[in-house]
């Protein structure tokens, strides 16, 4: 069965930098694109932006280019998240999530999603 | 970047009930219109991929309808485990978004 599992919690002071991971298993890691969506609390979800696992390729939500970089190993079927220059808006739970929607030539849609990760930015 | 909106912010319903939520784009998405619900502390789960395609395992009272730029996601029959946030997305072109969210609350 699919699987994406996510690193643990995160605290980070501003200014910091955090790296998230999310394991894919249950599927053939490089036909599918992964993308990363955060939720602030309370707030509603956000795209961040997306990683093709077989060519590297990425496109980023223009908000956060430049502070946000995604890359996958194909070795161990994880996608990383890395995001710089924290500040208390960037306090979110993330989520990796699988994108069939290119996959069936149906747009951009997520049919399966991690975890989780808290991310929390505090001084 | 193609903005979305949803109404109601939130609503209030009781079990059996017919709910309603609509989300509108402020351009055309090509049909590439999705719906999540999410549960409290929970990831959003696929409900509906491409306007009209009910994603397996999900129960037929949720249905959709529209086109373009308006879309309609109806619960027929309000469950117990349908209480819960409903987002829609617009999957035609990035940057992707999202709508606001839909709480369907208790009456």
């Amino acid at each position: 069965q699919v699987q994406l599992v996510q690193s643990g919690a995160e605290v980070k002071k501003p200014g910091a930098s955090v790296r998230i991971s999310c394991k894919a298993s249950g599927y053939t890691f490089t036909s599918y694109n992964m993308h990363w969506v955060r939720q602030a609390p309370g707030q509603g979800l956000e795209w961040i932006g997306m990683i093709n696992p077989s060519g590297g390729s990425t496109n980023y939500a223009r908000k956060l280019q430049g502070r946000v970089s995604m890359t996958g190993d194909t070795s161990t079927t994880t996608v990383y998240m890395d995001l710089s220059s924290l500040t208390f808006e960037d306090t979110a739970v993330y989520y990796c999530a699988r994108d069939r929607g290119t996959m069936l030539r149906l747009g951009y849609y997520f049919d399966y999603w991690g975890q989780g990760t808290l991310v929390s930015v505090s001084s | 970047d193609i903005q979305m909106t949803q109404s109601p912010s939130s609503l209030s319903a009781s079990v059996g009930d017919r709910v309603t939520i609509t989300c509108r784009a402020s351009q055309t998405t090509s049909d590439y219109l999705n719906w999540y619900q999410q549960r409290p502390g929970k990831a959003p789960k696929l409900l509906i991929y491409a306007a009209s395609g009910l994603q397996s395992g999900v129960p037929s009272r949720f249905s959709v309808s529209g086109s373009g730029t308006d879309f309609t996601l109806t619960i027929s029959s309000l469950q117990p485990e349908d209480f819960a946030t409903y987002y829609c997305q617009q999957g035609s072109t990035t940057p992707l978004t999202f709508g606001q969210g839909t709480k369907v609350e208790a009456k």
